[in-house]
């Protein structure tokens, strides 16, 4: 059975850059048929995509963050991690990282399954 | 202010069926049959519920079904029992450069 767990400081300072890694265990993480992706939801409110990778590299980003976010791929860990720099209180979140199914065109599709999540507070 | 529109709350009575719908563009809801739902209990990660906009999971009850009409979807739960309570977002692919849109969720309340 598929898992994902994030992991990485549930503290960070403003302006500093937010990092966290997200394990994957079980099958598929080399498959072409998924990305990799990363979603927040800062406490009380809704859900926001990060951006997705591909196993191969490839990366997709809301371009309401993409200047501030890289997300990165370690294939040889089953790993996937999210850099997000100059952070402000307006990033303090629960951060899920999650298997996301692509369609046949490639175009970025369901979520499933979620890690547990983890919640970042950004504050000196 | 989310891409896709959901109402803030729903509520019905134990047996009863709602209907929590989403409503967004041709760009996304409207022009793809890529709408997922996801069922969210306080202080867990999100469940895959429908995905391909009426399309179940593997274990998820078939009291719960999806629909679209034109750019809304719809997330309907029947047979209505406690443990639905919850909130509920929608989610869309989209041509936009956004690429993944959420609705802003709905909070269902079993009475």
């Amino acid at each position: 059975q598929l898992q994902l767990q994030e992991s990485g400081p549930g503290l960070v300072k403003p302006s500093e850059t937010l990092s966290l890694t997200c394990t994957v265990s079980g099958d598929s993480f080399s498959s072409n048929s998924y990305y990799w992706g990363w979603i927040r939801q800062p406490p009380g409110k809704g859900l926001e995509w990060i951006g997705s990778i591909y196993y191969g590299g490839s990366t997709y980003y809301n371009p309401s963050l993409k200047s501030r976010v890289t997300i990165s791929v370690d294939t040889s860990k089953t790993q996937f991690s999210l850099k997000l720099n100059s952070v402000t209180a307006a990033d303090s979140a629960v951060y899920y990282c999650a298997r996301q199914g692509v369609t046949t065109w490639g175009e970025a599709n369901w979520f499933d399954p979620w890690g547990q999540g983890t919640l970042v507070t950004v504050s000196s | 202010q989310s891409a896709l529109t959901q109402p803030a709350s729903v509520s019905g009575s134990p047996g009863q069926s709602i209907t929590i719908s989403c409503t967004g563009t041709s760009s996304d809801v409207g022009g793809y049959n890529y709408v997922s739902w996801y069922q969210q209990h306080p202080g867990k990660a999100p469940k895959l519920m429908i995905y391909d906009v009426s399309d179940r999971p593997s274990g998820v009850s078939n009291r719960f079904s999806g629909s679209k009409s034109g750019n809304t979807a719809s997330l309907t739960i029947s047979g209505l029992q406690a443990e639905d309570e919850a909130d509920y977002y929608c989610s869309s692919y989209t041509s936009s450069t956004t690429l993944v849109v959420f609705g802003g969720g709905t909070k269902l309340t079993v009475l």
